[in-house]
């Protein structure tokens, strides 16, 4: 594809809900990423996947995170049980190697998530 | 913790030079420094990435010390669209990539 897709755009859940986040990277790309961005605040690291991979979730804050990407292409970020506290944008980047040169993230718009 | 800090908001008129500086004092050894720039509700977009000494595009120019425990991005002669939030991305230690605090850039006429 042109760009990396996300998966709503928004998303509104009752607390308690479970809710599933999208994200098709670009085509071709071994690195995909996710971040959680507060209102007003820069991006943090949740986890990244090399392939299928998943080589790091240290940033995923707590074990009701979870993520994916079974067949090395499309992402799903999962939260069970939302809290108010998990409202955020929710950002995934793609990169064609995870370090050194050409590891330049692209980013998509975001799922802009809201727990009530 | 490591910690990677930026100016929090910088003021500019159209048509200066402006600079923004990145300390990241526990950067990995190995890997680039990128800056990103972020519009509202929009994801973060490439500007220019290095690893050391100095480096330009059509956009911008990035300036690395020999030790890399900064970086300045300088973007000459702002105009209006150019007023957004500017991030720089580093790994730091051998492990943890790490976003900059931000600077939020307003270019006036």
């Amino acid at each position: 594809g042109a760009g990396v897709s996300q998966s709503p755009r928004y998303k509104v859940a009752k607390r308690g809900q479970d809710v599933a986040l999208r994200c098709d990277p670009i085509s071709g790309h071994v690195s995909l990423f996710w971040y959680q961005q507060a209102l007003g605040q820069g991006p943090e690291f949740l986890t990244y996947f090399q392939n299928e991979a998943q080589l790091d979730k240290s940033g995923l804050p707590s074990d009701r995170f979870f993520a994916e990407r079974p067949e090395g292409s499309v992402s799903t970020l999962k939260i069970q049980r939302t809290q108010q506290e998990d409202s955020a944008v929710y950002l995934c980047a793609s990169s064609l190697v995870i370090s050194g040169g050409l590891n330049i993230q692209y980013f998509g718009a975001g799922t802009r998530l809201s727990v009530l | 913790l490591a910690k990677t800090t930026q100016p929090i908001s910088m003021d500019s008129y159209e048509g200066q030079e402006v600079n923004i500086t990145c300390s990241h004092n526990n950067i990995a050894t190995n890997d680039y420094i990128t800056w990103y720039q972020q519009f509202p509700s929009q994801g973060p977009r490439f500007i220019i990435q290095g690893y050391k000494t100095k480096v330009t595009n059509e956009v911008a120019s990035l300036f690395i010390p020999a030790d890399r425990k900064s970086s300045t991005l300088s973007l000459p002669r702002v105009s209006l669209s150019d007023t957004a939030v500017y991030y720089c991305l580093v790994w730091v230690g051998t492990d943890k990539l790490i976003f900059g605090t931000g600077t939020r850039l307003q270019v006036f006429p």
